[in-house]
């Protein structure tokens, strides 16, 4: 299973843009690249997936790196909706199961 | 269209006990997934089902179990709750295809508290 690697806080400024970057440096050429966030007391909440591409969706974009040993994860205007914890975890195409090893994550605080 | 649901929400048990967690996926939606979350052990992988079959465990003792109907609904049960499994189980639903870019879709949770 590829190791994921996230900062554990980030914060930032309501209506700026946010940028949470993840070092997964052992993915396979197979894994996909999935984000969830998890708001407090809630289930984590599917955000964004890639492989290779960047990707855009109606709630971030996702950079992801030409060799794919890394990927961004970009809320364009953050909002304080969007504090939670956010994870990035590689998932393998073809893989016989839905298995998602979550990380720590990084705990986004956004200040109004 | 509906959520995944999970019941209950909030439960309280004593040690050595059992307990019986429930998830109804989304309509459509095969796999069921199961994982625990904790303050120190963070979200842990449990058990996966699809079709009424196991298809991946996660590393927890036998007393964890699970399992899927045909309707694809799912419960876990844990025997002889300790301490330890105080928890927030989640329930997760998908499609289930065999594909890295399956989408996960969770439940809010049912909290245990094991007294």
């Amino acid at each position: 299973d590829a190791k994921t690697t996230q900062p554990n806080s980030m914060e930032s400024n309501e209506e700026e843009p946010v940028h949470l970057p993840c070092n997964h440096s052992t993915i396979s050429g197979t894994d996909y690249i999935h984000w969830y966030r998890q708001l407090p007391s809630q289930g984590p909440e599917y955000v964004i997936h890639g492989l290779t591409s960047n990707v855009n969706n109606r709630m971030a974009s996702l950079a992801i790196a030409e060799d794919r040993k890394s990927s961004t994860l970009i809320l364009h205007r953050a909002t304080l909706r969007d504090a939670a914890v956010y994870y990035c975890i590689p998932l393998n195409y073809g893989g016989a199961t839905n298995k998602l090893i979550f990380g720590t994550g990084t705990l986004l605080a956004v200040q109004p | 269209k509906a959520g995944v649901t999970q019941t209950p929400r909030y439960l309280i048990k004593t040690r050595g006990q059992q307990v019986t967690l429930s998830c109804s996926p989304i309509s459509g939606h095969r796999s069921v997934s199961w994982y625990q979350q904790t303050p120190g052990q963070g979200l842990q992988f449990l058990f996966e089902y699809f079709s009424e079959t196991q298809r991946n465990k996660g590393n927890f003792p036998g007393r964890f179990s699970g399992r899927q109907f045909s309707n694809s609904r799912s419960e876990m049960n844990v025997s002889t709750l300790e301490l330890g499994d105080s928890a927030l189980y989640l329930c997760a639903s998908s499609i289930g295809q065999n594909s890295g870019a399956n989408v996960l879709t969770f439940g809010a949770g049912s909290r245990l508290t094991v007294l």
